[in-house]
């Protein structure tokens, strides 16, 4: 089955911890993100790729970052310089078909806290 | 700033009835328009998409898009208590990269039994 797959669906953050969320696609999407989500919030952007090797800031970047060194895998780690971690995190994956914009697929997400 | 506005919740409807869910959009330019369902602690699933002015109907769904007045709206009908979740409006930039979407902070729809 094609989907986009988030690991761990748990993760716990000492202090002064760095951890890597990963997220993988089997699509063949061009296009993957990071979303962080708090309670009763919305969906605000971290990063986005558009293509292997390339990648842009979201709105709230600082303390993020990401790779993307193969079109099915876009990892993120949440630095100890992100002060505030704890939140659900959403990897998503979209494809373009001509100039319009297309609906992007979510993993079902990981659930970071602080130790 | 682009933004995404919708109506505030929460939303409670009896169950069989019409819930509507509205949303509107800043960017004048936007051309493509998504609904997201979210359960709780659960992550969104797309279940609608409109490009073009009017209605697009889905089974119990439908979708409105008036890119006039910079709104869209999502209709169900029969109201089912499964129906119960978060909707999450989504709209596309016009300018720039079109793959990056804003989200609304989403309407709590309550269907009651």
């Amino acid at each position: 089955d094609g989907g986009i797959t988030q690991s761990p669906k748990y993760l716990f953050r000492k202090e002064g911890q760095n951890v890597t969320l990963s997220c993988e696609q089997n699509l063949n999407h061009d296009a993957m993100y990071w979303y962080r989500q708090d309670p009763g919030q919305g969906l605000r952007l971290i990063y986005y790729s558009q293509i292997v090797n390339d990648f842009q800031k979201g709105d709230i970047a600082e303390g993020y970052s990401v790779s993307r060194e193969k079109k099915e895998s876009f990892p993120l780690t949440v630095t100890s310089a992100q002060k505030n971690p704890t939140a659900f995190y959403l990897c998503a994956s979209s494809t373009p078909r001509g100039g319009e914009g297309q609906p992007q697929h979510f993993g079902d997400g990981t659930r970071l806290s602080i130790l | 700033q682009k933004e995404v506005e919708q109506n505030s919740g929460p939303l409670s409807v009896p169950e069989g009835a019409i819930a509507s869910l509205n949303c509107t959009y800043s960017d004048r330019g936007s051309q493509s328009f998504f609904w997201y369902r979210q359960y709780s602690g659960k992550s969104p699933e797309l279940i609608m998409s409109i490009y073009s002015n009017g209605d697009k109907e889905d089974g119990r769904f439908t979708a409105q898009l008036n890119k006039a007045s910079q709104y869209v709206s999502l209709l169900i009908r029969d109201s089912q208590p499964s129906d119960s979740a978060t909707y999450l409006c989504a709209v596309n930039w016009s300018g720039g990269s079109n793959y990056k979407l804003t989200f609304g902070k989403g309407t709590l729809l309550t269907v009651n039994p």
